[in-house]
């Protein structure tokens, strides 16, 4: 099971930009989807877990959702900030294993 | 202050041994499962393993299966991994962090800063 993201994506400031998650197979839907931002040099932060659940402090700027139809999540950033640019992490899980996307390098122009 | 605090990290020779600790504060560490995740230079994310609250689950990756063992012991709010037979593929940065729930797959809300491990060949 592969989690498929863009290499990068880009916006402009106050703009909105989505993230897409793609699995290769079967149905996304059957198991949580996260996200987790991680901006140069630091550690991993969460913006989205269990599809679309915000952790405290976690702005509503940041949603998640999933689309059946497509088998894919997606991350949309809406106003976006220059400190919103940082590589963003699908993961979701195959069976009893976690499995990560390959990371999608935001860039706030 | 909810945190959690690895450390036991270092410089480590091919088929050597480290144990990494991680010490959780601010929450009640055994309502969560636990895992640890890795990241190797310049690249991305890579799940390691998780256990449950209890410590009564637990399961690993493929990739360091047989070598890695997750433990946990809920008293001391602390998180293990301790790594056998390490090799050159294992350097990276590891970080705990907490699972969102009582299950293991509403995913990771809290990480802690990660701790380096470097395994020289």
């Amino acid at each position: 099971f592969i989690l498929t993201q863009p290499h990068s994506v880009s916006g402009s400031p106050g703009k909105t930009v989505t993230i897409s998650c793609t699995g290769s197979s079967g149905n996304i839907a059957t198991n949580y989807v996260q996200w987790y931002q991680q901006r140069p040099g630091s550690a991993p932060t969460t913006v989205v877990f269990g599809d679309y659940q915000r952790p405290s402090g976690v702005p509503d700027r940041f949603s998640g959702s999933i689309d059946r139809a497509s088998n894919s999540a997606s991350l949309t950033i809406s106003g976006l900030k220059t400190e919103d640019e940082a590589d963003y992490y699908c993961q979701s899980a195959d069976g009893s294993t976690w499995v990560f996307g390959g990371g999608t390098k935001l860039t706030v122009l | 202050q909810v945190q959690l605090v690895e450390s036991g990290g270092g410089l480590v020779k091919s088929g050597g041994s480290l144990r990494l600790s991680c010490s959780a504060s601010g929450f009640t560490f055994r309502d969560h499962y636990m895992t640890w995740i890795r990241q190797a230079p310049g690249r991305g994310l890579e799940w390691i393993s998780y256990i449950s609250g209890s410590g009564t689950f637990k399961n690993v990756a493929d990739s360091v299966k047989g070598r890695f063992t997750v433990s946990r012991n809920n008293a001391k709010t602390s998180l293990y991994l301790q790594m056998n037979n390490l090799r050159a593929e294992d350097t990276a940065i590891y970080h705990c962090a907490r699972v969102a729930s009582g299950e293991a797959d509403v995913g990771a809300d809290l990480w802690g800063q990660g701790i380096m491990v470097t395994v020289s060949s």
